[in-house]
């Protein structure tokens, strides 16, 4: 079953701490993975998209890896700020015209 | 400014009492969907469209109808709201399917409850 695994469930961290983000996948074949920001209650906002050929995407204080081999992404965010905090959703996407979600990440920054 | 418009962002509505929710995108994008999101689950695909007058099943489709009579809107209606249909709503757009990678976007959401 094509399914997307995310960890930790929520995490706190103070103001300025960078932090990581893990997310496992089972999807096959595999097309393309990207990561969301989704704050509360607002639609998700898309962060970096990363096919099997890239295993690394800057955007701003966010970098996503990719490693397609064992099927793990993590979103590591640098130098968090107050504004960090909601929720971060992996979603993969494979040969069909679905996208498959995680069920997020819920960071909270604390000044 | 490229968006996503729901419409109402919140509704609250009784059994049974039909209601539409609107979607409309200003990118010419071929393929939109919808999505529910309920706590602790990840966001579920209701339908999606590939483009104008092609529609097909989601993940959670029962209780739902959708319509593509233009490429820009993409209404969901609930012809029966019952209780379970209790939910916050996205709608989303994209320039081509999920497999092509291109990037999707989401409107504001609609929070739905059925009493």
């Amino acid at each position: 079953k094509n399914q997307v695994e995310q960890s930790p469930q929520s995490l706190i961290i103070l103001e300025g701490k960078n932090c990581t983000l893990q997310c496992n996948y089972t999807v096959s074949p595999f097309s393309n993975l990207r990561w969301y920001k989704q704050d509360t209650g607002r639609g998700p906002v898309s962060l970096t998209i990363m096919t099997f050929s890239e295993n690394t995407k800057s955007n701003g204080r966010y970098t996503a890896t990719l490693d397609a081999d064992t099927k793990q992404s993590s979103l590591h965010i640098t130098a968090s700020q107050l504004s960090d905090s909601a929720s971060y959703i992996c979603v993969v996407s494979g040969d069909t015209d679905k996208l498959i979600f995680g069920t997020g990440t819920r960071l909270q920054v604390f000044p | 400014e490229a968006q996503v418009t729901q419409n109402p962002r919140y509704l609250i509505t009784v059994t049974g009492k039909k209601l539409t929710v609107t979607c409309s995108q200003n990118m010419n994008h071929e393929y939109m969907s919808w999505y529910r999101q309920d706590p602790g689950l990840g966001l579920r695909q209701i339908y999606y469209s590939m483009n104008v007058e092609v529609t097909d099943k989601g993940d959670v489709p029962e209780g739902y109808k959708v319509s593509r009579k233009e490429k820009r809107n993409f209404p969901l209606i609930l012809e029966s709201p019952s209780p379970n249909q209790t939910s916050l709503y996205f709608c989303a757009s994209s320039l081509g399917s999920p497999g092509m990678g291109t990037e999707a976007f989401f409107g504001q959401g609609t929070r739905l409850t059925v009493v």
